[in-house]
């Protein structure tokens, strides 16, 4: 059965201190890795895609990697406005056979100034 | 770009009511649509999937009766819940997403009360 795990459940970090979140997946057949913010009362809002193992993307703070297990959302110095609830989705299966996200349950991330 | 409109936001009504919402993409062409259901600290539940010009395809355990999918044009898609009860209530989400493998972008949400 397709599975994905994120963590932490939550992270509380202090104004430029650096961590990771991480997104675990099990899936038959890879076909994106999607990271997406999610503020309170919005929907979420894409950041990333990532197809291969070994493929990294970068935006701002943020940088997502990629192995052919996991997933890591790396923040760099993080700011009080970078707090939110971080999704990790994998859209998986071959032939066409499917279009559907699988979501992780999510990380809350809070940055203290 | 790829901006996806959701509406209403906010919707309170009686119990027995049906509510339509919308979900447009605004400036790209959505070859498919989604809708989500997310209950308070958990994540998205996906509902159905439609096509534009085909019939949604639901998640089991999701009445079709109830949840009533219309994807009529490339950039417009419709979830209306018929005959509402206080257990709909709930936070509802639309993604849409251009062809295959490409990202899915989505509304800001409609948040359901049903009195």
């Amino acid at each position: 059965e397709d599975q994905v795990t994120q963590s932490p459940e939550a992270l509380r970090l202090q104004e430029g201190e650096s961590s990771s979140l991480n997104c675990s997946y099990t899936v038959s057949g890879l076909r994106g890795l999607f990271w997406y913010r999610q503020d309170p009362g919005k929907g979420p809002e894409f950041l990333f895609t990532l197809y291969s193992a070994g493929e990294e993307k970068e935006k701002e703070r943020l940088k997502a990697t990629l192995t052919k297990k996991e997933s890591f959302l790396h923040i760099t110095a993080p700011k009080p406005e970078d707090s939110a609830t971080y999704l990790c989705a994998v859209q998986a299966g071959w032939g066409g056979a499917t279009n559907k996200l699988i979501f992780g349950t999510g990380t809350l991330l809070a940055v203290q100034p | 770009g790829a901006v996806v409109s959701q509406h209403p936001s906010w919707v309170i009504c009686k119990s027995g009511t049906s509510v339509k919402i919308e979900c447009r993409s605004l400036d790209f062409q959505a070859t498919t649509m989604f809708w989500y259901r997310q209950f308070p600290k958990q994540s998205l539940m996906l509902m159905a999937t439609s096509n534009e010009g085909s019939k949604a395809t639901y998640e089991q355990g999701v009445e079709k009766d109830k949840f009533l999918i219309n994807h009529a044009s490339l950039t417009l898609s419709t979830l209306t819940v018929t005959s509402a009860h206080p257990e709909d209530s709930s936070f509802y989400i639309c993604s849409a997403r251009g062809p295959s493998n490409q990202p899915q972008h989505f509304g800001d949400g409609t948040r359901l009360s049903i009195l």
